[in-house]
């Protein structure tokens, strides 16, 4: 099966923090996607990357960038994070043309 | 950013009951798919659907990819306390970049 590991399950950070969330798959997948969920809002995707190095704006990137350096991995980075990116993160995975894994998430709170 | 109209947004239904579900959209997908989410969890695939007309059974579920390519429903029969969770409907298009098109969910409650 496949695996998509998302680095930590919760984390706190303060106001203006630089953060990374860091996202490991195993199964050489292409495509690679972060979302935020948030109650009532459903999953929205921030940032997705179908290859090395590439990079693409979801529907709400401000405040977030991402590197994909090598194939397995996607970070997220939260330039300067606020209390309004407090959010569950979750990282997916897929090869184009079928559905996603989904990583476990990671919760963060920034006070 | 497009989404895909998922009712109902919430049920609260005894232990043993039925649940139906569905997805609409006003575009053509090609493959339909459905997800559940237990609390603090990420979304795990249920059932894959990718041909219209396609009904397909895991376990106690059941959904189906509509014959217009626009619509999907998922059933769950003779429902448990471990049912619940949010349930996403996804749809994929024809673009090349494997973006899946997201429900806003229906999140399942259980009374034993």
């Amino acid at each position: 099966d496949v695996k998509v590991t998302q680095s930590s399950r919760y984390l706190v950070k303060r106001t203006g923090e630089k953060v990374f969330l860091e996202c490991v798959q195993d199964m050489d997948h292409e495509n690679m996607f972060w979302y935020r969920q948030d109650p009532g809002l459903g999953l929205r995707l921030i940032y997705f990357s179908y290859d090395v190095k590439m990079k693409e704006k979801g529907d709400i990137p401000e405040g977030y960038s991402v590197s994909r350096e090598k194939k397995e991995r996607f970070s997220l980075i939260l330039e300067s994070a606020s209390t309004n990116q407090t959010s569950m993160y979750l990282c997916a995975s897929s090869f184009a043309g079928f559905g996603y894994t989904f990583g476990s998430g990671t919760r963060l709170t920034v006070v | 950013g497009q989404q895909l109209n998922q009712s109902p947004q919430s049920m609260f239904i005894q232990e043993g009951e039925d649940v139906s579900m569905n997805c609409t959209s006003s575009s053509i997908f090609n493959t339909w798919l459905w997800y559940k989410q237990d609390p603090g969890e990420g979304p795990v695939l249920l059932i894959a659907l990718y041909k219209a007309g396609e009904l397909t059974s895991n376990g106690r579920l059941t959904a189906q990819f509509g014959i217009t390519r626009k619509d999907s429903f998922l059933n769950i029969s003779a429902s448990i306390p471990s049912d619940v969770g949010i349930y996403f409907c996804a749809g994929l298009g024809s673009s090349n970049t494997g973006k899946l098109i997201f429900g806003q969910g229906t999140t399942l409650q259980v009374k034993p």
